[in-house]
């Protein structure tokens, strides 16, 4: 059973234009958020994260909103860029507890210029 | 600060064969993951150790599949014999706690299995 579903499975975006990327999860338990990027070639690396207490976590041009009673969260990326292509992972897990982050499936972001 | 280091960076092999693949996690961390990436199921967490004692392995896929933790600077995961179905990038992860400090992931292993 997939706990958290991501889509789209790819996007492209036109330089300077608005990537969105969406996940919902089902585990109302889950109350850390976070985002994966990953390049070609090298492991995910953390973007940024929101914890379910606030409903927007902005850093520089990548902004996460979350929205607790629908159970989803998305990412945007402002006015991308071609170096911002690359593989977008969201994830949740729970503070308590002892279990680790839940990956969704990735999304595959291609910004062209 | 050197990140998880993964050894090989690849590796081919050959149907039958043993595989190990290598990790140092970052120094200080205390938890340690692996995992699978694939084009169809994505990343997926194989097992994870808490100070070297192996906490959840239900996401090994088979008998085949094992990982040892034996110290806290070191970890293998070994396929046994390994299969064509294998083939994958595989990833070791560590971080301090958990469940809410991030997860450092090494550059991978990609495994061929011919």
């Amino acid at each position: 059973q997939q706990q958290v579903k991501q889509s789209p499975q790819s996007l492209i975006v036109q330089k300077g234009g608005i990537s969105i990327i969406n996940c919902a999860y089902e585990n109302t338990a889950f109350d850390y958020f976070p985002w994966y990027q990953q390049f070609p070639g090298k492991g995910p690396a953390l973007l940024i994260a929101i914890r379910p207490d606030v409903s927007e976590k902005k850093e520089g041009r990548f902004t996460i909103s979350f929205n607790k009673s629908a159970k989803q969260f998305s990412l945007h990326i402002m006015d991308s860029q071609p170096g911002d292509s690359a593989t977008y992972f969201c994830a949740a897990s729970m503070s308590s507890g002892n279990t680790p982050l839940v990956f969704g499936k990735g999304t595959r972001l291609s910004v062209i210029a | 600060d050197a990140g998880v280091i993964q050894s090989p960076r690849h590796e081919v092999t050959e149907m039958g064969q043993e595989v190990t693949l290598r990790c140092k996690p970052i120094s200080g961390h205390n938890s340690l993951f692996w995992y699978r990436q694939t084009m169809m199921r994505g990343l997926e967490l194989l097992i994870y150790f808490n100070n070297n004692v192996p906490i959840d392995d239900s996401g090994m896929p088979e008998d085949r599949f094992s990982a040892k933790m034996p110290n806290a600077s070191f970890s293998t995961l070994k396929i046994q014999p390994s299969e064509p179905r294998d083939s994958a990038v595989y990833f070791c992860a560590s971080s301090f706690r958990h469940n809410r400090s991030p997860l450092h992931f090494g550059n991978g292993t990609r495994l061929t299995v011919t």
